[in-house]
């Protein structure tokens, strides 16, 4: 497979705060996906990108397919953020599938 | 748009039974996924179809496992004899198909066998 290595395995964050995950892979890759898993297990897609850079709202990503590796910033963390952050990508020709980092976990505390 | 449903959203078997799940993807989309979450493993991919051709069925099991697309408007997972370690999130996902776009997920199905 793809090996995808996602950092930090959890963050704590106060509400108002920002941090950025990492999403690290190891060969050339055609596009990144990025999902928020809530507490009830649904998988809610943030970006999905195939170069340079997305923002919506409070959330960034970029993506650099030569430097292998992904990026979400989250600014003005709200409590509503929490959940396990995924990346995941697309690589290969012919085929979509996605293939999955273990995630960050995000607590955001009051 | 009601996004992709998955049916039934729990399912209990017993082992050695069969389990048939469902999956209805965004009206207009013509690429169909199958992935299964679990604690050990995470998320994996499954199977893949475009405009109803299986496309890429690299991580179904060899055995007991076997996937469907009838027609546009859903695919069937199904798992014969199933068996403990079968048990999981069972996610469908679909997108337009046209390549580098998004993929939308749908609640998944948990499957517990006992």
């Amino acid at each position: 497979g793809m090996p995808v290595e996602q950092n930090p395995p959890a963050l704590s964050l106060y509400e108002g705060a920002e941090s950025g995950l990492r999403c690290n892979f190891s060969t050339t890759m055609k596009g990144v996906q990025w999902f928020q898993q809530n507490h009830r297990g649904r998988l809610i897609t943030l970006f999905y990108l195939a170069q340079g850079t997305k923002e919506n709202g409070r959330l960034k990503s970029t993506f650099n397919s030569k430097e292998r590796y992904s990026t979400l910033h989250i600014k003005d963390a709200q409590l509503e953020d929490s959940g396990t952050y995924f990346c995941a990508v697309e690589g290969g020709t012919n085929t979509g599938k996605l293939t999955f980092g273990d995630g960050t976990v995000l607590t955001v505390k009051p | 748009n009601a996004g992709v449903i998955q049916t039934p959203r729990h399912k209990v078997t017993g082992k050695g039974q069969e389990a048939t799940l469902w999956c209805e993807p965004i009206s207009g989309h013509s690429a169909v996924f199958w992935y299964r979450q679990t604690i050990v493993q995470g998320l994996e991919f499954l199977t893949y179809f475009r405009n109803q051709a299986p496309i890429d069925d690299s991580g179904m099991p060899k055995e007991r496992f076997s996937a469907q697309m009838p027609n546009q408007s859903h695919s069937t997972l199904k798992i014969q004899s199933t068996q403990p370690q079968d048990s999981a999130v069972y996610l469908c996902a679909s997108s337009w198909g046209t390549g580098e776009d998004t993929q939308y997920f749908g609640p998944g199905t948990r499957l517990l066998v006992l």
